[in-house]
């Protein structure tokens, strides 16, 4: 079946400690984004990938970090995070050329304390 | 930049009739492409349809439509014969062959009533 997996789906933890977002994809997508969405403000994008080790900014990069080493992995890293980074969390793929229709995953509901 | 407005937080619409969900862009780009997605109470996201900027005819997916006006940088959907099923937030999205960003609007929540 054509996915997006992201983990965990549910997570808390407290500020400062370090975590990892995993997202995988089995459609050989080059494209990989991760968004954030918050009541109000819709979906915002955090970061984007076109390709393996090709990496850029969305709108809301800060306190964020991405990596793209493989084709189908794009993991989305925490350093430290803060209270206002509690959100739900999408990573979706698609292809870069002509309609870019995304596969989302199923989202991770983070919680900072 | 590329920017979607959506401009109606929530809306109400009776079971079997048509509605129309408002969605305005804007970007400086000639060559993009326009989407809305919906997410249902449960929290996934579902692509409904896509409108390229040089499609010359108005894009339709089942009982979902879209309304292109490109003067007026318009990208309404129609939904036709409301069904329960269609209460969800849906969002209206674009992206440009220029950069690779994708952007979405704030939503629009959508309660059709028996």
């Amino acid at each position: 079946e054509a996915q997006v997996t992201q983990n965990p789906r549910y997570l808390i933890t407290v500020t400062g400690k370090k975590l990892t977002v995993t997202c995988s994809q089995n459609m050989n997508h080059e494209y990989m984004s991760w968004y954030r969405q918050d009541p109000g403000l819709g979906l915002r994008q955090i970061y984007y990938s076109m390709n393996v080790e090709v990496t850029d900014k969305g709108d809301v990069p800060e306190g964020y970090k991405v990596s793209r080493k493989e084709k189908r992995n794009f993991p989305l890293i925490l350093e430290s995070p803060s209270p206002n980074q509690t959100s739900l969390y999408f990573c979706a793929s698609g292809l870069t050329g002509g309609a870019n229709v995304l596969t989302f995953g199923a989202g991770s509901r983070l919680t900072v304390l | 930049a590329q920017k979607i407005t959506q401009t109606q937080p929530g809306m109400f619409v009776q079971e079997k009739e048509a509605v129309t969900l408002d969605c305005t862009y804007d970007t400086s780009d000639p060559s993009y492409g326009l989407f809305w997605y919906k997410q249902p109470s449960s929290g996934e996201m579902i692509f409904l349809i896509y409108q390229g900027s040089y499609d010359q005819q108005n894009a339709t997916e089942g009982r979902y439509s879209l309304n292109f006006q490109k003067a007026r940088k318009s990208a309404n959907l129609v939904i036709s014969a409301s069904q329960l099923g269609d209460s969800a937030m849906y969002f209206c999205a674009i992206t440009t062959s220029g950069t690779y960003k994708y952007i979405f609007g704030t939503g629009t929540r959508l309660k059709v009533l028996a």
